[in-house]
């Protein structure tokens, strides 16, 4: 199957600094990423869907200014979130899926805490 | 922020037992399904899908039956193990829409 990467897994930083997270398809282009929040026990909550080579679209209620997302190229995505605070913990998951498929591969999700 | 006092449905199952899950979707045009199974921090894994053309689909272990009448779909596991311990996402991709809405989730506790 496809995999898609990742990156890192965990990150603990402190309030008001930026932190970034990859996500790479490996094996398959992606021309479509998605980035999701997860509460626990809670379903996936879509923050926003980025095509490569174009801006992201984000969800109602998501400050784009605050998850900065970048899609520069077919197998890349990327999600910053800048100046952490702590309502910003939680487990982020970004996933791929290649031109005309329905498919989508997700990574094994980011835990972020903020202190 | 985080909410707390959730608890997921939780279906409890011998070792061996087939395992039924069900979902509820909510769009009649959604045209497409998909199963996703997710351990503990980790990603959600594809499991097996289903169009709406079709009202089952077999897996490896895994039936998928989606009644589009009542916008019911269900994951059957057979022969249920412990590594099926996990929680289950029945997701459901709108006609046209670009975008998969995922149902709430159900715990799977597999008992040795």
């Amino acid at each position: 199957g496809a995999v898609v990467s990742q990156h890192p897994s965990r990150v603990i930083c402190k309030s008001g600094t930026s932190v970034k997270i990859e996500c790479r398809s490996l094996d398959f282009q992606a021309t479509t990423m998605f980035w999701y929040r997860q509460f626990p026990k809670q379903s996936l909550m879509l923050m926003a869907t980025s095509n490569e080579g174009s801006k992201a679209t984000y969800e109602q209620g998501v400050e784009k200014d605050k998850f900065l997302i970048n899609h520069a190229s077919l197998t890349l995505s990327t999600l910053t979130v800048t100046s952490a605070h702590p309502e910003d913990s939680s487990f982020y998951i970004c996933s791929a899926r290649g031109e005309g498929k329905n498919i989508q591969y997700f990574g094994a999700g980011t835990r972020l805490s903020v202190l | 922020g985080e909410s707390v006092g959730l608890h997921l449905p939780t279906l409890s199952v011998q070792e061996g037992d087939n395992s039924i899950i069900n979902c509820a979707y909510s769009n009649s045009a959604s045209d497409y399904f998909i199963w996703y199974k997710q351990e503990s921090e980790k990603g959600p894994q594809f499991i097996i899908d289903i169009r709406s053309n079709m009202d089952k689909r077999q897996g490896q272990r895994v039936t998928v039956l989606l009644n589009k009448t009542v916008k019911h779909l269900s994951l059957q596991i057979a022969a249920t193990q412990p590594g099926d311990s996990a929680v289950y996402f029945c997701a459901e991709n709108e006609g046209g829409n670009n975008r998969l809405a995922f149902g709430k989730g159900n715990q799977v506790v597999v008992i040795p």
